[in-house]
């Protein structure tokens, strides 16, 4: 059973504009997530995280937020570039650094020139 | 830096063989981990390892061992291969508990 969700498989956006990355996970235990991002015949990179303490962290062009109560985190791209266009990754686990990642099944962003 | 390296990038398998994927890498990172991504589901861990000659279960870890001799090589073996181990096999490293993990390229293994 898949305890983190991503429930779209892809997403197309404009160069310039916002991209908006959606999460959901079942598990009450997750208190600890992290934004992934890959590249066709790469491994996953890691991108930026959030712990259940915060609602939102932000890294340059990317803002996690987190909505405990709704069990749903997204992130935010903005402005999103060409470069973006990958497949992204959410994951969580029981605490900051376990060793058992939960992994969604990844989005993949076109971002259009 | 290599970083993490998977060796070999891609492999066909009839059933029943047996093979050993190999992860290295050259960050002197403790922890290593083993992956498997099927299509329409995430990456689920095998095994992973906390430190040089300790390995542990990780969610899918039936058909598979492990072994990490030394710090920076983890291997994983398949001893009678089946078609439901085809997938793509991610290695990953991080130094400490606290810190994210880096990946290796992958790779492709299709058992028939």
């Amino acid at each position: 059973d898949q305890q983190v969700k991503q429930n779209s498989p892809s997403l197309s956006v404009q160069e310039g504009r916002i991209s908006i990355l959606n999460c959901d996970y079942t598990n009450s235990m997750f208190d600890y997530f992290l934004w992934y991002k890959k590249y066709p015949a790469e491994g996953p990179t890691f991108l930026i995280s959030i712990s259940s303490i915060k609602d939102k962290n932000e890294d340059g062009r990317f803002t996690v937020f987190l909505n405990k109560s709704a069990k749903h985190l997204s992130l935010h791209i903005v402005p999103s570039q060409p470069g973006d266009s990958a497949v992204y990754f959410c994951a969580a686990s029981a605490q900051t650094g376990a060793n058992n990642l939960f992994f969604g099944t990844g989005t993949r962003l076109t971002v259009i020139p | 830096n290599a970083g993490v390296t998977q060796t070999p990038k891609f492999r066909v398998l009839k059933t029943g063989q047996s093979m050993t994927l190999l992860c290295a890498q050259d960050m002197n990172h403790e922890y290593m981990y083993w992956y498997r991504q099927d299509p329409g589901m995430g990456l689920r861990l095998i095994h992973y390892s906390v430190g040089e000659g300790t390995t542990a279960k990780g969610e899918v870890p039936d058909g598979y061992n492990v072994s990490r001799l030394k710090k920076q090589n983890f291997l994983l073996g398949l001893e009678s291969a089946a078609p439901s181990q085809t997938s793509v096999y991610f290695c990953a490293s991080r130094p400490g508990p606290q810190e994210t993990q880096y990946f290796g390229p992958g790779t492709r293994l299709l058992v028939l």
